[in-house]
């Protein structure tokens, strides 16, 4: 079964620390993994996309890698800032059909000042 | 704004009743995509259509329908609500068909609440 587990389920941190989200599939075959934020009440927003040959992505202070041999992501939030809090969805995409985007349950996010 | 409209944003109803959901998609976008999200879950699957036919279906239960019209806007129809049912209910727009595709746009979801 195609699963996307997700670790800490929530994490708190000080304003300006850095953090490190973690994404463990078993999704295959794969095509691409993506990072979401997901700000409370609203819907998910595109942070990176990576497909299987791509080990890192950047997209301002967020930074995604994929180790494709070990199944493994990990999203580090650099010197963060109160709007960071959030939930963070790992979403993993198989290499054919429409429906194959599987979600993890998302890490909550809580960035104290 | 992403651009993909949903409405309404809130909506309260009763057990045993009928409620439908709207989605506009994004312009240009002949994909929608409707997923459930509950309560410490993560987002399920319901059903896609593309360019007004049904591409694939996930965990959709009976009670729920869907359709998308010429315009490309999509309606989500649930009936005979349950307790259960209460959730954010989003809906997603993309180009083509295909999940591999990067252009996957979520609305900001209607909040169903079942009393």
């Amino acid at each position: 079964k195609n699963q996307v587990e997700q670790s800490p389920q929530s994490l708190i941190i000080l304003e300006g620390k850095n953090c490190t989200l973690q994404c463990n599939y078993t999704v295959s075959p794969f095509s691409n993994l993506r990072w979401y934020k997901q700000d409370t009440g609203r819907g998910p927003v595109s942070l990176t996309i990576m497909t299987f040959s791509e080990n890192t992505k950047s997209n301002g202070r967020y930074t995604a890698t994929l180790d494709a041999d070990t199944k493994q992501s990990s999203l580090h939030i650099t010197a963060s800032q109160l709007s960071d809090s959030a939930s963070y969805i790992c979403v993993v995409s198989l290499l054919r059909g429409a429906d194959g985007l599987t979600f993890g349950k998302g890490t909550h996010l809580i960035i104290q000042p | 704004d992403s651009g993909v409209t949903q409405t309404p944003k809130h909506l309260i109803t009763a057990t045993g009743q009928r409620v439908t959901l709207r989605c506009s998609p994004r312009s240009g976008d002949l994909s929608v995509y409707w997923y459930q999200q509950s309560l410490d879950q993560g987002l399920q699957f319901l059903i896609q259509y593309y360019n007004g036919e049904e591409r694939a279906k996930g965990n959709i239960l009976e009670r729920f329908s869907a359709q998308q019209f010429p315009d490309l806007h999509s309606e989500l129809n649930l009936s005979s609500l349950e307790l259960g049912d209460s959730a954010l209910y989003f809906c997603a727009s993309s180009v083509s068909g295909g999940t591999g595709n990067y252009g996957y746009t979520f609305g900001s979801g209607t909040r169903l609440t079942v009393v």
